[in-house]
């Protein structure tokens, strides 16, 4: 059984700071891994999608890396604004599903 | 504006009642899902559907049935609901392309979410 973890389970910096965000599963075998962010009170906007024949994936100041074999993703966010407060998900999906396994999240406060 | 939508955003309703969701995406996908997130924030995932297969997590009680009458719309109803059932409900969907044994199951689109409070 997939088990998906995030540490840390919340993170505050100042402004301007790089940051990672870890994510670790259990079981290897997997077909993809995505990240989300979610805002209080609202649904998921998708960050980045990375394959499992992937090593990582770039969208603007979001970096998100992918070790197969160790059982680890990790979310990358430079020069952190106030705006990217919110919760980040990381969800995988096993081969041969269609089915996510999430992590609980971890809850990031950008301080101005 | 294209996207995954949900109606109603609250529902509060009493225990025993009968309830339901409503999700629609015009995205053109063709597999959408049900997702509920607990009062801890934990996203579990209730069921995938396509118009071919539909996927049970095997922890949803048959309370829960998806109800899907075309391909953008996958609806959610839930019989004789429970104090347990109040959470947030999220719908979502992606685009599963190519063929068994070559399939790529893409991005998933999330809605903003149904907050179901059972009183």
């Amino acid at each position: 059984k997939q088990e998906v973890t995030q540490i840390p389970a919340a993170l505050s910096v100042p402004e301007g700071e790089n940051l990672v965000l870890n994510c670790s599963f259990t079981d290897s075998a997997i077909y993809n891994l995505q990240w989300f962010r979610q805002d209080p009170g609202k649904g998921l906007t998708s960050l980045l999608l990375i394959q499992s024949s992937q090593r990582e994936q770039t969208s603007g100041r979001l970096n998100a890396s992918l070790d197969k074999s160790s059982g680890r993703s990790t979310l990358y966010i430079a020069a952190s604004q106030p705006g990217d407060s919110a919760t980040y998900l990381c969800a995988v999906r096993r081969v041969y599903g269609q089915n996510f396994v999430f992590g609980p999240g971890t809850r990031l406060s950008v301080l101005p | 504006d294209t996207a995954v939508s949900q109606t109603p955003k609250y529902l509060v309703t009493q225990m025993g009642n009968d309830k339901s969701i409503k999700c629609e995406q015009n995205l053109g996908h063709d597999t959408m899902y049900w997702y509920k997130q607990d009062s801890k924030k934990f996203l579990k995932i209730m069921f995938s559907y396509n118009n071919k297969e539909l996927i049970i997590n095997e922890t949803v009680p048959n309370r829960f049935s998806p109800k899907s009458p075309d391909k953008a719309h996958l609806n959610l109803h839930i019989n004789s609901l429970e104090l347990g059932d109040s959470a947030v409900y999220f719908c979502a969907s992606s685009q599963v392309t190519g063929v068994s044994g070559g399939r790529v199951y893409n991005e998933q689109f999330f809605g903003p979410g149904t907050r179901l409070t059972v009183l």
